[in-house]
């Protein structure tokens, strides 16, 4: 089955600051989909980015950059210089090709950027 | 255009008592996706439909929950003698296709109905 880990519970940083959140999955399938999600106070869930298993190219999307390895089943997400609007929960999420189309999330990373 | 939307937003009913939650998908989308959130849980996948059909129902998680699609737009989720621990954000989500390749599209979120059993 498969299973997404985000160990980080909670990080908090200093506005300005570069931070990571880390995203490490699990599956059988060879074709699947990580997605990454970020849920603001208010509560809706905003998509940031969706990664095919075959394509293994990082990606930058302004101060957002992703790193997929699948060498180490991960899909890491780098805030660069974080403001504080980016406080959030962020949820990395994985759907397998074969199966149902329902994601399954991690647990979610807590993260606040404090001024 | 409008995103996903979903009511009410808030619902407190009393144990034993039956509800309905209603989701309105992006106009155009033809899958669409129930989803809860709670804090014990955190976010659980159940059930899923591709136009009317729901091909997956195996994560509803009782037989006190079920969900309808028709016109392949609006559904709704129904909970049966809700229980305390049936308390939770329900979130809708939907998506221009559920099927196979690479054109699988992301799912883009509603706001949630936010059900207190008590």
């Amino acid at each position: 089955a498969q299973k997404v880990t985000q160990a980080q519970t909670e990080i908090s940083v200093v506005e300005k600051e570069d931070v990571t959140l880390d995203c490490v999955y699990e599956t059988r399938d060879t074709t699947y989909y990580l997605f990454w999600y970020k849920q603001p106070p208010s509560g809706e869930l905003v998509f940031l980015i969706r990664r095919n298993s075959f394509d293994e190219q990082n990606e930058i999307s302004g101060r957002y950059s992703w790193n997929f390895q699948k060498s180490t089943s991960s899909f890491n997400f780098t805030i660069t210089a974080s403001q504080v609007v980016d406080s959030a929960v962020y949820f990395c999420a994985l759907r397998e090709g074969g199966g149902a189309d329902g994601l399954t999330f991690g647990k979610g990373t807590h993260l606040i950027i404090q001024p | 255009g409008a995103g996903v939307s979903q009511s009410p937003s808030n619902k407190v009913t009393e144990k034993g008592k039956d509800v309905e939650l209603r989701c309105d998908p992006i106009s155009g989308h033809t899958a669409l996706y129930w989803y809860r959130q709670s804090l014990g849980q955190g976010l659980e996948f159940l059930i899923y439909f591709q136009g009317n059909s729901a091909p997956d129902k195996s994560g509803l998680p009782s037989d006190r929950f079920s969900a309808e699609r028709t016109g392949g737009s609006v559904s709704t989720l129904t909970i049966q003698r809700t229980q305390q621990e049936d308390s939770a954000v329900y979130l809708c989500a939907s998506s221009l296709s559920a099927g196979t390749g690479v054109t699988r599209g992301e799912q883009f979120f509603g706001p949630g109905t936010r059900l207190t059993v008590l």
